[in-house]
């Protein structure tokens, strides 16, 4: 049984479009986070919600909105989509705060045409 | 600079060596994380450590925190433990920053 699952695993889109990346965890946990991992494979975080609550939201451009319909749930919605959004995002998920284990999700390729 | 800094950026080694990969921060913090991405690239945690030494199985991880250094260990490598080491540090406010990953590659 999946702890940490992503929708979709892949997604190639033009630019300009709207899409979602949805996040899931049967863990319990109360705490979830987006990564951004780059083309060089450097992450950053981007978001983290506690209990629905956004606790960490980095310098994120505006187009990127994360909702989170209930503490299993954190989904990414992403406006006008450029080209340099092409990563891989990945969801992950801790008991606690960020600084307790994180399990993470098996990643979103997003590229962006 | 890279508020984390990890040593060194590739290594590789054969199989049976013991293996060290370094993580060097500069900002206060509260705990430090190992993590290891997989050649299809999940991501998968090692450890969490606020102080001192832990163990599971082959790897082992300490930090210092007065030094602002932590070390990775594999005894007896294999090469299924090819892969990327991550260092993530939980600075103060709980912000967390990454090292740019060491790539490790066992050949048997």
């Amino acid at each position: 049984d999946t702890a940490v699952s992503q929708t979709p695993k892949y997604l190639v889109t033009q630019m300009g479009n709207d899409k979602s990346i949805k996040c899931e965890q049967n863990l319990g946990h109360d705490t979830m986070y987006w990564y951004k991992q780059d083309s060089k494979k450097f992450l950053k975080i981007m978001f983290s919600y506690n209990n629905k609550e956004l606790i960490i939201n980095e310098t994120v451009p505006n187009r990127f909105s994360p909702k989170s319909p209930d503490k299993a749930h954190l989904n990414l919605h992403i406006n006008s989509l450029e080209l340099g959004d092409s990563a891989v995002y990945f969801c992950a998920s801790s008991q606690g705060r960020s600084w307790e284990t994180q399990y993470f999700g098996p990643g979103t390729r997003l590229l962006v045409l | 600079k890279n508020e984390v800094e990890q040593s060194p950026q590739n290594l590789t080694a054969q199989e049976g060596e013991f293996i060290t990969i370094n993580c060097s921060y500069s900002v206060g913090i509260s705990a430090l994380h190992w993590l290891q991405q997989h050649p299809g690239g999940g991501i998968v945690s090692l450890f969490m450590l606020s102080s001192g030494k832990k163990k599971h199985g082959r790897l082992i991880a300490t930090i210092n925190i007065q030094e602002k250094h932590s070390s990775l260990h594999i005894t007896a490598s294999h090469p299924r433990d090819s892969a990327v080491y991550i260092c993530a540090v939980f600075a103060s406010g709980s912000r967390l920053t990454f090292g740019e990953g060491t790539q490790l590659t066992v050949n048997p």
